[in-house]
């Protein structure tokens, strides 16, 4: 069974760093294929990909964020994390991992955190 | 403004096929697959469809997708009050080099 969970601060303050941990279990980020990713939903608004960073290493991330993100990974842990630096009040948004299937041509988010709401507010 | 344009809502009674409707372009749709997602009121989103028509293990057949040129469809049979829900369409885009998602749809069970 794949679980996901989200964890890192509630609240923070603008301009400063958001660190967000993914831990999950049931799967392995050295297998060829998988990969995580984090997608995010502000309040009443749709969903928004961030970032994903596959089983060899490599990363993506979203092109306006780029400047803003860095997504790395424990293998040995488990464990995926996010920084978001200079948080601003548009950045209050739940923050979600999912697990991705690097499937041909585009991937898909197969399972799913429970999310981790994270309000930005001096 | 997303990449791809979904109608904000939808409705229909039980038993009811409704449709969503996912419009897209060359850079995007037209180029790639798409993938469906559910999300229940207060909870995360789940896999509902990938690779345009493709159901995970679990996903009820009463739900559907398909393609055509440039925008895709997910539809309902069959549909149940617990169909209630957000559904969001989404896929790669070259112009953006990312992954879209589509402004999501409200499906309301009336």
């Amino acid at each position: 069974q794949v679980t996901l969970r989200e964890s890192g601060p509630a609240l923070v303050k603008p301009t400063q760093t958001l660190t967000l941990t993914c831990s999950f279990s049931g799967f392995s980020l050295s297998t060829s294929g998988m990969s995580v990713s984090w997608i995010r939903q502000p309040p009443g608004k749709a969903l928004e990909w961030l970032a994903r960073i596959d089983w060899d290493g490599d990363e993506y991330y979203r092109t306006s964020l780029r400047t803003r993100l860095t997504i790395s990974k424990d293998t040995s842990k488990n464990q995926v994390v996010l920084t978001l630096t200079n948080m601003d009040p548009v950045d209050t948004a739940t923050y979600y991992c999912t697990r991705t299937i690097l499937a041909n041509p585009i991937a898909y988010f197969d399972s799913w955190g429970q999310g981790a709401l994270v309000t930005v507010s001096s | 403004q997303s990449a791809l344009t979904q109608p904000p809502s939808v409705s229909g009674t039980p038993g009811q096929r409704v449709s969503i409707s996912c419009f897209g372009t060359i850079s995007n749709i037209g180029a790639y697959t798409t993938n469906w997602y559910q999300q229940l009121p207060g909870k995360a989103p789940r896999l509902l469809i990938y690779s345009d028509n493709v159901r995970p293990s679990g996903v009820p057949d009463r739900f559907s997708g398909s393609k055509s040129g440039t925008s895709s469809s997910l539809a309902i049979s069959g549909l149940q009050s617990e169909d209630e829900a957000d559904y969001y369409c989404a896929g790669w885009d070259d112009t953006l080099n990312g992954l879209v998602f589509g402004g999501g749809t409200s499906l309301t069970v009336l």
